[in-house]
C-alpha cells in the first residue's frame, strides 16, 4: 500500500524568507510524486510533479521540490516566500507497480502562512 | 492547460432529497474521473474511481447505493447524492485524467449542505 506523511500540520515563515513544506513518502515501487496547492473554498490546483530523471523539480509560481530516493521525500520548497502564498498545500503519490490506475494517495496537508 | 469544471458550486437541500453534481472535463478526454470528498482543514478522500462506459469503482466504505456514479462520455461524471442527510455535508471535489501526462486535473469543487 502506498502512503504519504506531512508531518507539519502548519508552517509559518516571514515573506521574503526561503520556506520549506515537508513530505515523505512509502511506495513498494517507484513512485510519481505531486504537490498540489489549495485556496479556501476551491480545488486543487496542480504545482509540480516528480516522475523521473532530475531529482529536482521546478513547478508553478516558483516552487520546486526535490526526490531524496534514500530518505524518500518530497519536500516543496521555494526561496523567497509570498503572502499570496499562504494555502494549504497536499503532497501525493501514486504507485507505479501496483498500479491502481491514476489512484493518488494524499497527505493531510499543511497550512502555509506567509506574514509581513 | 487541461480544465475541469464542476456544477453547482454550492448547493443547499433538505434533507432527504437528491443531488446531482456534474464533472466536465472542458479541453480533453478523460479517460478516467476521481470524486473525492474533504471535511474541514482535513484531506482529501477518495470515494470512487470512475471509468467512462463502466461501473465506477467505489473505495472501502463507501455506499455506492447512496453516492451513484454516471460516466456517461469522456468528457462527463455525475455523482448523486441520494436521500442526503446533514452528515453527507461536504466538499466534494472531482477530478480526471488523461492517458498523459499522468497528473490528475481537479475541478473547483462543490458545497452541499444538507439541511
Amino acid at each position: 500500500a502506498q502512503s504519504v506523511a506531512q508531518p507539519e500540520d502548519q508552517v509559518n515563515v516571514a515573506e521574503g524568507n526561503p520556506l520549506t513544506v515537508k513530505c515523505t513518502y512509502s511506495v513498494s515501487g517507484n513512485p510519481y510524486l505531486f504537490w498540489y496547492v489549495q485556496y479556501p473554498n476551491r480545488g486543487l490546483q496542480f504545482l509540480l510533479k516528480y516522475i523521473t530523471g532530475d531529482n529536482l523539480v521546478k513547478g508553478s509560481y516558483g516552487f520546486e521540490a526535490e526526490f531524496n530516493k534514500s530518505q524518500t521525500s518530497f519536500h516543496l520548497k521555494k526561496p523567497s516566500a509570498l503572502v499570496s502564498d499562504s494555502a494549504l498545500y497536499f503532497c501525493a503519490v501514486r504507485d507505479l507497480v501496483t498500479g491502481g490506475g491514476n489512484k493518488l494517495t494524499f497527505g493531510t496537508g499543511t497550512q502555509l502562512k506567509v506574514e509581513l | 492547460g487541461a480544465v475541469v469544471s464542476q456544477h453547482p458550486s454550492r448547493v443547499i437541500c433538505k434533507s432527504g432529497t437528491s443531488v446531482k453534481i456534474e464533472c466536465r472535463s472542458l479541453d480533453f478526454q478523460a479517460t478516467t474521473m476521481f470524486w473525492y470528498r474533504q471535511f474541514p482543514k482535513q484531506s482529501l478522500m477518495l470515494m470512487a474511481t470512475s471509468n467512462e462506459g463502466s461501473k465506477a469503482t467505489y473505495e472501502q466504505g463507501v455506499e455506492k447505493d447512496k453516492f451513484l456514479i454516471n460516466h456517461a462520455s469522456l468528457t462527463l461524471s455525475t455523482l448523486t447524492v441520494t436521500s442526503a442527510h446533514p452528515e453527507d455535508s461536504s466538499f466534494y471535489i472531482c477530478s480526471a485524467t488523461r492517458l498523459a501526462p499522468h497528473e490528475q486535473f481537479f475541478g473547483p469543487g462543490t458545497r452541499l449542505t444538507v439541511l
